[in-house]
C-alpha cells in the first residue's frame, strides 16, 4: 500500500521555466509534508516542508502548495536552473500513538532542467 | 556534508552471508533512522531508534536487525542475504523525536551476488 505517490517518474523542463512536481497521499493522519532533493551518489537533503495547517510555504525559488481536501501537494521551482536537476522525493509524516512517528516517502521524480 | 557518516560505502557479498552497516549520526542527534532504497523504489522505512531505544518499525525483515549504542551510533545487521537485498541503505538522524527534517548519510550500497 503506497501511501505517498509521485506518479511522474521523470520531468524535463527548460532553464528559466517553472518546474512543478506533484505528490498525492492517501493517509489523512499525515500532518507534515516535506520535499527532499537527491543528487547521484549523495544522500537525500531536505528542501522545504509544510505543516497541514498551512496551504503554502515559500523559500526562495521553491514553493510548496498543500491541498488537504484533495490530499495533494506540489513543489514549484521557478525559475528552474540546471543545478536543480536531481531526484525529488515527497515525504509525509504523522505522529502515532505511543509517541512514535511515521515518515513515508514517495518513489521520487527525476527532474532534468535543460540549459 | 550532512554530518551523518555511513560505512562502508560499498559492499559486495554472496547470498547467505551476513553484513553489518554502520552509522554515526550528527553530533547531538538522538534519533537514527534506517531506510532501504531498491531499484525504482522510493525510500522504504526500516526502523527508527531514539536515544538507544527502538521507536518505530517499518518494513524490516526478520533477517534484519538494528541497534543503537550508548554513544548513539547505530548498526544495521543483515543476515541470510538474498539477491533481492541488494539496495542502497541510508541512515538518517534528527535532533529529537519529531520527524521533519532528517539528515541523511551518503548511503551504503550493498550488492548481493
Amino acid at each position: 500500500d503506497q501511501q505517498v505517490k509521485q506518479n511522474s517518474p521523470s520531468l524535463s523542463v527548460q532553464e528559466g521555466r517553472i518546474s512543478i512536481l506533484n505528490c498525492d497521499y492517501t493517509n489523512s493522519m499525515f500532518d507534515y509534508f516535506l520535499w527532499y532533493k537527491k543528487y547521484p551518489a549523495e544522500g537525500p537533503t531536505f528542501l522545504i516542508s509544510i505543516s497541514s495547517i498551512k496551504d503554502k510555504n515559500e523559500d526562495g525559488r521553491f514553493t510548496v502548495f498543500l491541498n488537504k481536501s484533495a490530499k495533494h501537494l506540489s513543489l514549484h521551482i521557478v525559475p528552474s536552473q540546471p543545478g536543480d536537476s536531481a531526484v525529488y522525493f515527497c515525504a509525509a509524516s504523522a505522529m502515532l500513538r505511543g509517541g512514535s512517528e511515521k515518515l513515508v516517502f514517495g518513489k521520487g521524480t527525476k527532474l532534468t532542467v535543460n540549459p | 556534508d550532512s554530518g551523518v557518516t555511513q560505512t562502508p560505502k560499498h559492499l559486495i557479498t554472496a547470498t547467505g552471508q551476513r553484513v553489518t552497516l554502520r552509522c554515526s549520526p550528527r553530533s547531538g542527534d538522538l534519533s537514527v533512522y534506517w531506510y532501504q532504497q531498491s531499484l525504482d523504489q522510493g525510500l522504504q522505512f526500516l526502523i527508527q531508534y531514539y536515544n538507544g531505544e527502538e521507536r518505530a518499525k517499518g518494513n524490516i525483515l526478520e533477517r534484519f536487525s538494528a541497534q543503537q549504542f550508548p554513544d548513539l551510533h547505530s548498526e544495521l545487521n543483515l543476515s541470510s542475504l538474498e539477491l533481492g537485498d541488494s539496495a542502497l541503505y541510508f541512515c538518517a538522524s534528527s535532533p529529537d523525536r519529531t520527524t521533519g527534517e532528517l539528515f541523511f548519510g551518503e548511503g551504503s550500497r550493498l550488492t548481493v551476488l
